[in-house]
């Protein structure tokens, strides 16, 4: 079946730089997309969505990157902090459907 | 507290036994979700409320699984005859918009079958 998913299970980022968490997604039918963070023993957090007529939404820190010929999104977190250890979700979904798919996660660990 | 709240945190049950997980969402938030989520696997979509009506339940994985929200705010899953592979963390969630990817997700109740 179609699903959503991650390049790469874990990354590991020096403190203060860049980091890029990619996604791909085979629903051709998606429009909207979210990434959520998760951290140990909490439920997931909200960082940001785009839909699908946008290539790029920036938030504080955060900017998500969207390529519908590729089917790819990716989250772009800049100078990273130790508090964005965390396991990151895409997420997507398509206007009338109230249910997010998510896909596996990736592991994000800052390095001090 | 002001985000979703869900009870009990940790559940251990015996194969076989019932289980009943509460979820308060944060107030005036008209949409609910529940949502399981297996170690190291991202959530799957279980049911979803408008209010007090159930208008997805998809998700729900056997006839085992039930869910309610009565009076449209505090929902409650319930599991029937608990068998091993239920053992994951239950995530609810609410929202206060419709079509909207951005929900408040409560920390989970995490059971384990035994």
């Amino acid at each position: 079946g179609e699903s959503v998913g991650l390049h790469l299970p874990t990354l590991s980022v020096q403190e203060g730089d860049n980091s890029i968490i990619n996604c791909a997604y085979s629903n051709s039918a998606s429009d909207y997309f979210i990434w959520y963070k998760q951290e140990s023993g909490k439920g997931p957090q909200f960082i940001i969505d785009i839909r699908s007529n946008m290539d790029k939404r920036q938030g504080q820190r955060v900017t998500v990157l969207l390529n519908k010929t590729v089917k790819h999104l990716s989250l772009q977190i800049a100078a990273t902090q130790p508090g964005d250890s965390a396991v990151y979700f895409c997420a997507e979904t398509y206007f009338g459907n109230e249910k997010l798919t998510f896909g596996t996660g990736t592991r994000l660990t800052i390095i001090p | 507290g002001a985000g979703v709240s869900q009870s009990p945190r940790y559940k251990v049950a015996k194969r076989g036994q019932d289980v009943a997980l509460r979820c308060d969402p944060i107030s005036g938030h008209v949409s609910l979700f529940w949502y399981q989520q297996a170690l190291g696997q991202g959530p799957e979509f279980l049911t979803y409320f408008q209010n007090e009506a159930q208008l997805d339940k998809s998700g729900l994985p056997s006839d085992r699984f039930f869910a309610e929200r009565p009076e449209g705010s505090v929902s409650t899953l319930k599991i029937q005859r608990t068998q091993q592979e239920d053992s994951a963390v239950y995530l609810c969630a609410s929202s206060n918009r419709r079509n909207t990817g951005e929900l408040f997700f409560g920390e989970g109740s995490r059971l384990t079958v035994l």
